[in-house]
């Protein structure tokens, strides 16, 4: 089974921390991406990448960077963590071809910013 | 650009109901449909896709068919159980595989026994 995790189910950081969220998936999926979930807003794009060191921004990139140094690995980096970051991130990943491949999701971690 | 829209809820239905949860979509060229599942304190699940118009999806009893002609992609399912309490996402695909999915707000389903 394709194996999504991520580093933290429950974080709680202070304003203007930098905040790192990991995420790491197990089968050698090409693309991986974050997600955040709000109430009322569904999930939105933040960040994707597509290959190691390649990435691309979301719908709502602001405030917000990205790692891919292996395949396996992708980060999310919040450089000045602000209470409107408070959210659940969720990270995923896929196959890349010609098909279009499903997102396989991790659990998702719950952010706080106080 | 593109956009999802389906029904926010909560709905509630009574165990064996007939449950139907409307999506419809804007999107250019051809997008593929996906109906993502969440469970309580769990990640969002596959439930099922099209990819191309006319298709139907379908998985543990639910269904959904792509129609291009009324860009609509709604979630049926005969006979609803406790056990399907959860949120219903609704999801395109913007492009190619790489790019990320469009989702709906999601549909929050209580099922009473």
């Amino acid at each position: 089974d394709v194996k999504v995790t991520q580093s933290s189910r429950y974080l709680v950081k202070r304003t203007g921390e930098k905040v790192f969220l990991e995420c790491v998936q197990d089968m050698d999926h090409e693309n991986m991406f974050w997600y955040r979930q709000d109430p009322g807003l569904g999930l939105r794009l933040i960040y994707f990448s597509y290959d190691v060191k390649m990435k691309e921004k979301g719908d709502i990139p602001e405030g917000y960077s990205v790692s891919r140094e292996k395949k396996e690995r992708f980060s999310l980096i919040l450089e000045s963590a602000s209470t409107n970051q408070t959210s659940m991130y969720l990270c995923a990943s896929s196959r890349s071809g010609g098909a279009v491949y499903e997102q396989y999701f991790g659990p998702g971690t719950r952010l706080t910013v106080t | 650009g593109n956009s999802v829209t389906q029904m926010e809820g909560p709905v509630t239905l009574s165990e064996e109901a007939f449950l139907t949860i409307n999506c419809t979509y804007t999107a250019t060229g051809y997008p593929s449909l996906f109906w993502y599942v969440q469970y309580p304190g769990e990640g969002l699940q596959l439930l099922l896709k099209a990819t191309k118009a006319d298709d139907k999806g379908s998985n543990k009893g639910f269904e959904a068919t792509y129609r291009k002609e009324t860009t609509s992609f709604h979630l049926e399912k005969g006979s609803v159980q406790v056990s399907d309490s959860a949120v219903y996402f609704c999801a395109l695909n913007k492009g190619g595989g790489a790019d990320g999915l469009t989702f709906g707000k999601g549909t929050h389903l209580i099922i009473q026994p």
